[in-house]
């Protein structure tokens, strides 16, 4: 069964540094997405890609953050300086556009940023 | 600012019981509204998902929707202690984005 993919599983960075969290979406989804969850609190959106642009982003998605795809597979969120604040479970999600289960977002397991 | 609320539990209830897990959401636009089920420290997997208002049935899981009252709530019957996780309410608004505004999740715990 296809699944969405992400990578790492977990990443440490210093405050102050860039990171790129990467997705592979299911192969025909259209629709990608970016939640976040830090920890003991709900999943919060963040931002919404479509025919290669972002569609929608929340308040949360500043400058600091942009998305990418970069090649027909990868899905990546960049955060240029990261803060303390940023450390949250990142989950990567797509889904298609037409049939039957277009309107169900599949998740990916998520990478695990810690900033120290 | 849209809103979904849900009590956070811990709901505790015996096996083979029915567990009733409920969610209110604040904006009156919303079209679909989901269940997901997600286990300390992994993503969040769907169970089912309502757009109409009344009852929709999925194996040992209903979806109950009131659109007029802005509620929507999930009934697992006969419930494992497999089902012990956190589940999450989402909706989705209008527009096509599909995005989902998550409440912060019932614990659910099943006691052998």
């Amino acid at each position: 069964e296809p699944e969405v993919t992400q990578t790492p599983s977990h990443q440490v960075t210093q405050m102050g540094q860039e990171v790129i969290l990467r997705c592979v979406p299911i192969s025909n989804h259209l629709y990608f997405y970016w939640y976040r969850q830090i920890l003991g609190q709900k999943v919060e959106f963040l931002v919404s890609f479509y025919n290669n642009e972002i569609s929608e982003k929340s308040e949360i998605f500043d400058d600091q953050f942009s998305v990418e795809r970069p090649d027909g597979s990868n899905f990546t969120l960049k955060i240029r300086s990261t803060k303390l604040e940023d450390s949250a479970m990142y989950f990567c999600a797509s889904r298609r556009t037409s049939g039957s289960l277009y309107n169900e977002q599949f998740f990916g397991p998520g990478t695990r940023l810690t900033v120290l | 600012q849209k809103e979904v609320e849900q009590n956070s539990g811990p709901l505790s209830v015996p096996e083979g019981a029915i567990a009733s897990l409920n969610c209110t959401y604040s904006d009156r636009g919303s079209q679909s509204f989901f269940w997901y089920r997600q286990y300390s420290g992994k993503s969040p997997e769907l169970i089912m998902f309502i757009y109409s208002n009344g009852d929709k049935e999925d194996g040992r899981f209903t979806a109950q929707l009131n659109k007029a009252s802005q509620y929507v709530s999930l009934l697992i019957r006969d419930s494992q202690p497999s089902d012990s996780a956190t589940y999450l309410c989402a909706v989705k608004g209008g527009g096509s984005n599909y995005k989902l505004t998550f409440g912060k999740g019932t614990l659910l715990t099943v006691n052998p």
